[in-house]
């Protein structure tokens, strides 16, 4: 069964530090793949997505995720990120024959003013 | 984006009785509806994926007695959860998508259930 990792549970910055959130996933086949974020109290919002073409991927709010496929990953990066970037961001797969997304575990992104 | 709207946002019931869920698109048709259940500090598990019109297909593990989808139209699905028990409270966030070719899918707000 495909799988989602999150390696970092919760991280800390400052504001204008760079991030990079990792995400790999153990399917093997065509994936699609995404990365939602869930600000508190709101509900997922769609950050970024890669389907085909281009590996970097450039989504809202100035995030960005590079398609690895060598490496089975698809880490999030935003070079300064803001205080109101504070939120919980998960990495997503679907791949060929599974209609539903499968999550990673999350990362809860902290952001120092 | 489309808009899925879930109701309602947070509901307390006790011990034996049966909670409705409502999820609606509110601006695009949806083929297929998903429900999850995230536990706190953990992630969005995947309970049961439902097209319109037909049953709900279930992941190993949860029962399909005890949590009742139906997906009666193209901008309605429910989730019912039979004699709730205090282990069932948890979050229920459901998911709709437009075509079963078109993989974005949106995301309702969520629903707190507190069985008590």
């Amino acid at each position: 069964a495909q799988s989602v990792s999150q390696h970092n549970h919760h991280v800390i910055l400052s504001e204008a530090a760079s991030l990079e959130l990792g995400c790999n996933y153990s399917y093997g086949g065509t994936v699609n793949l995404f990365w939602y974020v869930q600000y508190p109290g709101q509900h997922l919002q769609l950050l970024l997505k890669y389907f085909s073409g281009d590996p970097l991927v450039k989504g809202i709010k100035g995030f960005e995720a590079e398609f690895i496929k060598s490496k089975f990953s698809f880490n999030l990066r935003k070079p300064s990120v803001q205080w109101s970037d504070t939120a919980e961001y998960f990495c997503a797969v679907i791949h060929t024959g599974r209609r539903a997304l499968t999550f990673g575990s999350g990362t809860r992104l902290q952001v120092q003013p | 984006g489309a808009v899925v709207s879930q109701h309602p946002s947070r509901v307390i019931c006790k011990s034996g009785t049966s909670v409705k869920i409502e999820c609606r698109s509110l601006d695009f048709q949806a083929t297929t509806m998903f429900w999850y259940r995230q536990f706190p500090k953990q992630s969005l598990m995947l309970m049961a994926t439902s097209n319109e019109g037909s049953k709900a297909t279930y992941e190993q593990g949860v029962e399909k007695d005890k949590f009742l989808i139906n997906h009666a139209s193209l901008t309605l699905s429910t989730l019912t959860v039979t004699s709730a028990h205090p282990e069932d409270s948890s979050f229920y966030i459901c998911s709709a998508r437009s075509t079963p070719e078109y993989t974005e899918a949106f995301f309702g707000q969520g629903t707190r259930l507190t069985v008590v």
